[in-house]
């Protein structure tokens, strides 16, 4: 079961770099989310989606951008990458049932030089 | 709105220890609260769940009572291994009320040795 997908894995960028941040999941389900983790702060969700075609933004979602084409897919990206995103990009879906649980990823480890 | 305080950590304890660690809520309806576990270098791992007043979840000897009374669901285990060594987060949703958002404590993290 591969369930929740995140590439790459690692990643260095120079300041001012874009990337696109690819996070596959393969349970069907609805809902995907993309949150950030810094030492400290815990969990802080960036943007998430609840369908195909649908993304919304979540608590920092700023220098961020997303995309949900297809279902099982959901894409961050960033344009012009700051030292303010090195940082633990985790990638978690669910299913719409009220009581479900999220499914995450294994992390991409970003860091911008 | 929704959020979700835990204990600060790191906690250190010794193998065989008992465990606790607060976690208190708030929120508008009727959360469903969860428990998740990270282990170094990876992604959070569902440890349990409970999803209404009373209930209790548990898994792998770890035990959280949902109290609606006390906005709370402690995390607790009565004899600890140095393989419970990880960064734990409460989290909650509240779908019926507030939408389709997790709420996640900061973390604790939990070291147990030999």
């Amino acid at each position: 079961n591969a369930g929740v997908t995140q590439t790459p894995k690692f990643r260095v960028l120079k300041t001012g770099q874009s990337m696109t941040l690819l996070c596959a999941q393969d349970m069907n389900h609805e809902y995907m989310y993309w949150y950030r983790q810094d030492p400290g702060m815990g969990l802080r969700l960036i943007h998430y989606s609840v369908g195909e075609g649908t993304t919304a933004k979540g608590e920092v979602p700023d220098g961020y951008n997303v995309s949900r084409l297809k279902k099982q897919n959901f894409l961050l990206g960033l344009e012009s990458a700051a030292p303010s995103q090195t940082s633990v990009y985790f990638c978690a879906s669910s299913h719409r049932g009220l009581h479900s649980e999220a499914f995450f990823g294994q992390g991409t480890r970003l860091t911008v030089v | 709105g929704n959020s979700v305080t835990q204990m600060e950590g790191p906690v250190t304890l010794s193998e065989e220890a008992f465990l606790t660690i607060n976690c208190t809520y708030t929120a508008t309806g009727y959360p469903s609260l969860f428990w998740y576990v990270q282990y170094p270098g990876e992604g959070l791992q569902l440890l349990l769940k409970a999803t209404k007043a009373d209930d209790k979840g548990s898994n792998k000897g770890f035990e959280a009572t949902y109290r609606k009374e006390t906005t709370s669901f402690h995390l607790e285990k009565g004899s600890v291994q140095v393989s419970d060594s990880a960064v734990y987060f409460c989290a909650l949703s509240d779908r019926a009320n507030t939408g389709n958002q997790f709420y996640f404590g900061t973390g604790t993290s939990l070291t147990v040795i030999p």
